[in-house]
């Protein structure tokens, strides 16, 4: 592994299905986060991850869920998906503290929710 | 709240010519970082630039640089002698300095750059 890898790299799911998006750094990053892109809006923050064992919300958290049990992964949970969650999700890492505060990203998960 | 606008959601360059393209961001802070991505079709997210608010010095990496005018919170993007591969969406993005303890950063909504051969 090198870099940051996401699972799966597309998926079609049935609204109401719950759903994991899978996200693994091999960098030893201290910060992880998880981003939603969509036409005409950007990169919107769903959750984020300082440190392991901790997570807080940004932007657009509702529906969704994380956990940080350890420094490298940071799954993403829908629990029951909604046709609105349709989007292109992109899990990303940083170092946090330090002068090189670039993020850097995963190849990104296509989901779609009919 | 801090706030990223990217006010062109596209933007056309002649192969060869020079694009400048716009952000501007609203913060109360004085410490920060700006970033510019560079999302290819390929959809893979890759730095181009970045500037650390406490240097006067706008930064510059081989045919990209800014034009950071901390007073007027902007923060625009040039490339020179456009190829071809330039051609992606660029996103703008803004993180608080290290003293905040926040890791957060924010996006702008992107541009779209068009290289006409």
């Amino acid at each position: 592994i090198a870099g940051i890898t996401q699972a799966p790299t597309s998926q079609i799911l049935a609204a109401g299905r719950r759903m994991t998006l899978r996200c693994t750094q091999d960098m030893r990053h201290n910060a992880m986060y998880w981003y939603r892109q969509d036409l005409g809006l950007g990169l919107r923050l769903i959750h984020y991850s300082n440190t392991a064992g901790t997570t807080g919300k940004g932007e657009v958290p509702d529906g969704y869920s994380v956990s940080r049990a350890n420094t490298d992964d940071f799954p993403l949970t829908l629990a029951s998906a909604v046709p609105s969650q349709t989007s292109v999700y992109f899990c990303a890492s940083s170092a946090g503290r330090g002068s090189y505060n670039e993020q850097f990203f995963g190849p990104g998960t296509r989901l779609t929710v009919l | 709240a801090q706030t990223v606008t990217q006010s062109q959601p596209e933007m056309s360059v002649q192969e060869a010519e020079t694009v400048t393209l716009s952000c501007t961001y609203d913060t109360s802070e004085s410490d920060y970082y700006l970033f510019w991505y560079k999302q290819p079709p390929s959809r893979q997210m890759i730095l181009v630039i970045r500037q650390e608010a406490y240097k006067q010095q706008n930064a510059t990496e081989n045919r990209f640089s800014v034009n950071f005018q901390k007073a007027a919170k902007s923060f625009s993007l040039k490339i020179s002698d456009s190829q071809l591969g330039d051609a992606a969406m660029y996103f703008c993005a803004y993180r608080r300095g290290p003293a905040s303890g926040t890791y957060k950063y924010i996006f702008g909504t992107g541009t779209r750059l068009k290289v006409l051969a």
